[in-house]
């Protein structure tokens, strides 16, 4: 249990484009999910905390009018990157808070991941 | 704030035995989490710890020590399939985030 997929797996785009990202929870529902980015080498960096139903939560330092993201479903998430540049290429992985009976804790399930390529 | 630390990198041999490090300062610690990440791939969930002790399973084991603010995580009987990143994520009370370290790179060598 606990299927985490994202969609697509890769994108190459132009600058100024913009890019939407899916994130799905396939086999259970999750009012939470989460999106980050990772630069290579380097660590999971939290951008924003999705709620279904209510407006996301950034984090310090994200702009919420270029990362967009919607939780319209209990199992569905989106992030667009709008007027995508160079400098947003990454790797964009989501997550979704797990069933609470799969581990007993608040588990966070992950996406395989979005590489974006903006040239 | 909260505060992790583990080391960037290490290296095992296979088939020996791997410890990695992580300690951390939080407020209203909620739980400690490792996850297992390959290079170009996502995290996936390894363990799970809330109180003191250790969890097993299988060949991958975790300690927690809450009062010194401190985990391992334990693999045994090393593989090459277990070169990877490690991730150590913290998660406190009130607050749906985790909080992650910036992972241990663990090569093993034949």
């Amino acid at each position: 249990g606990a299927v985490v997929s994202q969609h697509p797996s890769w994108v190459i785009c132009k600058s100024g484009t913009s890019v939407k990202i899916e994130c799905r929870s396939l086999d259970f529902q999750a009012t939470t999910m989460f999106w980050y980015r990772q630069f290579p080498k380097q660590s999971l960096m939290l951008m924003a905390t999705s709620n279904e139903g209510s407006k996301a939560t950034y984090e310090q330092g994200v702009e919420k009018d270029k990362f967009l993201i919607n939780h319209a479903s209990l199992t569905l998430s989106t992030l667009t990157v709008t007027s995508a540049h160079p400098e947003d290429s990454s790797f964009y992985i989501c997550s979704a808070r797990g069933p609470w009976d799969l581990t007993g804790a608040d588990t966070q399930y992950f996406g395989p991941g979005t590489r974006l390529t903006v040239l | 704030g909260q505060n992790i630390d583990q080391p960037t990198e290490m290296t095992a041999t296979e088939g020996a035995i791997v410890q990695i490090n992580c300690t951390y300062q939080t407020s209203g610690f909620n739980g400690l989490f490792w996850y297992q990440q390959h290079a170009g791939e996502a995290p996936t969930f390894l363990s799970y710890n809330v109180l003191d002790g250790l969890e097993e399973k299988g060949r991958f084991s975790s300690f927690l020590s809450r009062s010194k603010g401190y985990s391992y995580l334990l693999l045994k009987e090393l593989q090459m399939k277990d070169s990877a990143s490690y991730l150590c994520a913290v998660g406190s009370i009130g607050n749906e985030k985790l909080t992650f370290g910036t992972g241990t790179r663990l090569t093993i060598i034949p």
